[in-house]
């Protein structure tokens, strides 16, 4: 069973522009969260979609938007770059439901902005 | 505010020698805990959780963490460590005062294993 793929792996812009990060969950999965994983800040939730609706949502500015297909992928958006948004992005996917469950992990995207 | 705490920012052990891995959490209710190990470059992989029952949890490539109410942590724990067990690992908790319980996790722990 193929895991949970992310893309682009590395990429670079600089301050102002935009990104989209894409996820693939493991077949069957229903549910994606994002991560953002920095040196300072450690693991950060951003937010987890389940059936194409966000049903949680971390403490991060409006600049940081996602969304899920109807085949669950999902993408992650970032507008207006920052310098301070350089990070891994990591993207987990899991069944959905009632969530006492393990998440899967992505390699994530290392995103750096210059 | 449901927490996880990882009081260690680096863990230094012989090979072959057992390995301590430090987590406690603070929540609401009931913890479901979770332990992951995350290679350099790479994403995160899912060694073993606790959600209920035995207090001594066996998970992937040999590790075991035991659940301790009275103390609030879940310790991961390996008899003997091995250098490719070398990596940063992450203590996390479900938080289920979120409408669906995201994880919450602590700054991680560097275990460096020497031959």
């Amino acid at each position: 069973k193929a895991g949970v793929t992310q893309t682009p792996r590395y990429l670079i812009k600089t301050r102002g522009q935009q990104v989209t990060l894409s996820c693939s969950p493991i077949s069957g999965h229903r549910s994606v969260s994002w991560y953002q994983q920095t040196p300072g800040q450690g693991l950060q939730f951003l937010f987890e979609y389940f059936s194409e609706t966000q049903r949680n949502k971390g403490n991060f500015p409006g600049r940081f938007s996602g969304r899920q297909f109807s085949n669950s992928r999902s993408e992650m958006n970032v507008s207006t770059l920052e310098l301070g948004d350089s990070a891994l992005y990591l993207c987990a996917s899991s069944f959905g439901g009632p969530n006492t469950g393990e998440l899967f992990f992505g390699e994530g995207s290392r995103l750096t902005v210059l | 505010a449901q927490s996880v705490a990882q009081p260690e920012d680096q863990v230094n052990v012989a090979e072959g020698n057992p390995l301590t891995v430090k987590c406690t959490y603070s929540v609401s209710g009931n913890p479901y805990l979770f332990w992951y190990v995350q290679y350099p470059n790479r994403g995160l992989q899912f060694l073993l959780k606790y959600i209920t029952g035995d207090n001594l949890v066996k998970g992937s490539y040999g590790f075991e963490a035991e659940f301790n109410k009275s103390q609030t942590s879940f310790h991961l724990k390996k008899p003997s460590a091995l250098v490719s067990d070398s990596a940063l690992y992450f203590c996390a908790v479900r938080d289920m005062l979120g409408s669906q319980g995201n994880l919450i996790f602590g700054k991680g722990t560097k275990l460096s294993v020497k031959p």
